[in-house]
């Protein structure tokens, strides 16, 4: 069980747009903690897709967009591409458990 | 080029230790915080444990509490993770992560490729 709660799955079609949501608690992204997501595909390390909420590093396409509210946080994909399908992770700091926290993850299937 | 390689990694019998290490190379190793995630096959990232750049501030999984210990030396640029009385439940890809601040609280930016604990007899 995780501390924050992601969707064990979501698909779309090519072009579409999808969202993953990031449910977590007054201990986490409550208390004003960010949200981080990051990419995992196939056979390869994670890597790290929004950062602070809804900050993009260098070389993360503009389809890839974050937000955060209140005790939850959402990353959504525009224009979804086959090259997409992937695993995709939330992660917070908890301050109850003095330490990160990580979603269950999400598997993301393009059509 | 900012770049993590983990060793260490191999099989090992329930109760016994290993010691896993992380060289950083390509950054400031000392200005960054730096964390310990695990992946068991099939799984998702469980976070370990986290250090801060000046080993000031740790912390630890409950899962892990009291058998694991988490260490840097800066002056190698180097992340260890001491593992004690392993269980089947520690098997897992164990990945070094850097932090993008200087405290644990602040997100992971770059990532080792792993390196993987068999705990088996």
């Amino acid at each position: 069980q995780s501390v924050l709660t992601q969707p064990p799955s979501v698909s779309g079609a090519p072009g579409q747009r999808v969202t993953i949501s990031c449910t977590g608690s007054s201990s986490n992204i409550g208390a004003g903690y960010d949200v981080h997501w990051y990419q995992q595909l196939p056979g390869t390390a994670p890597k790290l897709l929004i950062y602070a909420n809804n900050n993009r590093p260098s070389g993360v396409p503009d389809r890839f967009s974050g937000s955060r509210s209140d005790t939850s946080a959402s990353l959504a994909i525009t224009g979804l591409q086959a090259e997409d399908e992937a695993d995709y992770y939330c992660q917070s700091y908890d301050n109850s458990l003095s330490g990160c926290v990580f979603g269950g993850g999400t598997k993301l299937t393009v059509l | 080029e900012v770049q993590l390689v983990e060793s260490g990694g191999g099989l090992v019998q329930p109760g016994r230790s290993l010691r896993l290490s992380c060289v950083g190379s390509g950054f400031t190793f000392d200005d960054y915080a730096m964390h310990w995630v695990r992946q068991a096959p099939g799984k998702g990232l469980e976070w370990v444990s986290s250090i801060s750049w000046s080993s000031g501030s740790l912390g630890y999984a409950d899962s892990v509490k009291g058998r694991f210990t988490i260490s840097r030396d800066n002056a190698k640029n180097s992340l260890y993770l001491q593992m004690n009385s392993l269980r089947s439940e520690d098997m897992a890809l164990y990945y070094c992560a850097k932090g993008y601040g200087s405290g644990i609280y602040f997100g992971i930016d770059v990532w080792g490729q792993g390196t993987t604990v068999t705990v088996s007899s």
